[in-house]
């Protein structure tokens, strides 16, 4: 597509629930990326794939949450058992290439409201 | 670990104004910087990247300079509209070869007819 689409658009969880966002990247795009931003603050790293490999995972806030990219296109980030921190706007960005000379396109975001 | 700041938190002006928002980052070793606005409820629109050995960009009215040896970048955006009001962020790439993003909070910029 023209864009990187992010589905839903918004979520309301209850406490203790797991949730899936999903991500699809520009056609092509090869470095994916999420990000977590909370309300009134910038968006902060979460994880990074490279294809279908997930090369940083070092902004994952715990072992609740998982992301995944079998087969190098669409990325799911998965939270279990979600907790009222969770509650973020969650970006996923693409980019052309592997190095970091590239430009990056955001998606929309998901909002994630847990009650 | 890299910090970034950007000032003001918010600003608003009459429409016609020049302005100028402000990046700050502590560590120097960086490969590009770009700069983001993000409309209420939207995700991120990026505006100008400029890479590590340029020293400014430029796209219609908007103006980003570079200054990395002293870890500071300006946004100067001229004649505004009330268009341009939204939140615009500052993020540097470094650290990793693929180019990891750290984001400043913003500057909530309100543009009034």
């Amino acid at each position: 597509g023209a864009g990187v689409s992010q589905s839903p658009r918004y979520k309301v969880a209850k406490r203790g629930q797991d949730v899936a966002l999903r991500c699809d990247p520009i056609s092509g795009h090869v470095s994916l990326f999420w990000y977590q931003q909370a309300l009134g603050q910038g968006p902060e790293f979460l994880t990074y794939f490279q294809n279908e490999a997930q090369l940083d995972k070092s902004g994952l806030p715990s072992d609740r949450f998982f992301a995944e990219r079998p087969e190098g296109s669409v990325s799911t980030l998965k939270i279990q058992r979600t907790q009222q921190e969770d509650s973020a706007v969650y970006l996923c960005a693409s980019s052309l290439g592997r190095i970091r000379s590239y430009g990056y396109t955001f998606g929309s975001g998901t909002r994630l409201t847990v009650v | 670990k890299q910090e970034v700041t950007q000032i003001p938190a918010a600003l608003s002006v009459p429409e016609g104004e020049n302005l100028v928002l402000n990046c700050s980052f502590t560590d120097s070793a960086i490969y590009n910087l770009q700069w983001f606005r993000q409309d209420p409820g939207k995700g991120l629109t990026s505006l100008l990247l400029i890479q590590s050995s340029q020293r400014e960009q430029t796209s219609g009215r908007l103006n980003a300079s570079l200054d990395k040896s002293s870890g500071r970048s300006t946004l100067y955006i001229a004649a505004s509209q009330p268009g341009d009001s939204a939140t615009y962020l500052c993020a540097v790439a470094g650290g990793t070869s693929y180019g990891k993003l750290t984001f400043g909070q913003g500057t909530i910029l309100t543009v009034h007819p």
